[in-house]
């Protein structure tokens, strides 16, 4: 089955514990990104990977850190985690190159509580 | 003033009704247009995706973009219970083949009662 998965699921940590989420998709998909979506302020980009090796910053990266040395994962980092950064969390891959009828595909979600 | 703005509600409309949905947005280099929906506990999935300004129907939902505006719109005929979710748009300037930032409203919160 074509998907997104999305580890864990949920997780609560303390204040500068270290943490990484992972993502991975079994679609062979070039481009792959992750939001975090807060009530009231919607789905905010944080990085983006167009390929492997390549990556960019969206809206909001300020306390994360991505890496895609595979195709198929891309982790996200926190490594000194922040009550603000508390949030959930979705991963998300499409193909590039074939046009907006080519979707993003969403995982379901890491809800991430930091206190 | 956020890149893209869309009324949160929450909706709540009797099964059968039309429902409109709509989003504002400032950048004048956004050219595509999306519609995700979002069903609780789950990650969004792409409803419909339009190019530049005009209209492309399919089924039961019709999407609308008037960039005169800055407007688009998401019209739901018909609608069921099952059509009850957290409705996202989305939008970039990017060309397809090269997307790279998206910009979502915050969502609509719609419910359709039996």
């Amino acid at each position: 089955e074509a998907q997104v998965t999305q580890n864990p699921r949920y997780l609560i940590t303390v204040t500068g514990k270290k943490l990484t989420v992972t993502c991975s998709q079994n679609m062979n998909h070039e481009y792959m990104s992750w939001y975090r979506q807060d009530p009231g302020l919607g789905l905010r980009q944080i990085y983006y990977s167009m390929n492997v090796e390549v990556t960019d910053k969206g809206d909001v990266p300020e306390g994360y850190k991505v890496s895609r040395k595979e195709k198929r994962n891309f982790p996200l980092i926190l490594e000194s985690p922040s009550p603000n950064q508390t949030s959930l969390y979705f991963c998300a891959s499409r193909l590039t190159g074939a046009g907006y009828n080519s979707p993003l595909h969403f995982g379901n979600g890491t809800r991430l509580t930091v206190t | 003033q956020k890149e893209v703005e869309q009324d949160p509600g929450p909706l709540s409309v009797p099964e059968g009704a039309i429902v409109s949905l709509n989003c504002t947005y400032s950048n004048s280099a956004f050219q595509y247009f999306m519609w995700y929906r979002q069903y609780s506990r789950k990650g969004p999935e792409l409803l419909m995706y339009t190019y530049s300004s005009g209209n492309k129907e399919d089924g039961r939902f019709t999407a609308q973009v008037d960039k005169s505006s800055k407007y688009i719109s998401l019209f739901i005929r018909d609608s069921q219970p099952s059509d009850s979710a957290t409705y996202l748009c989305a939008m970039s300037a990017n060309r397809g083949s090269t997307l790279g930032r998206l910009y979502f409203g915050r969502g609509t919160q719609l419910t359709v009662w039996p």
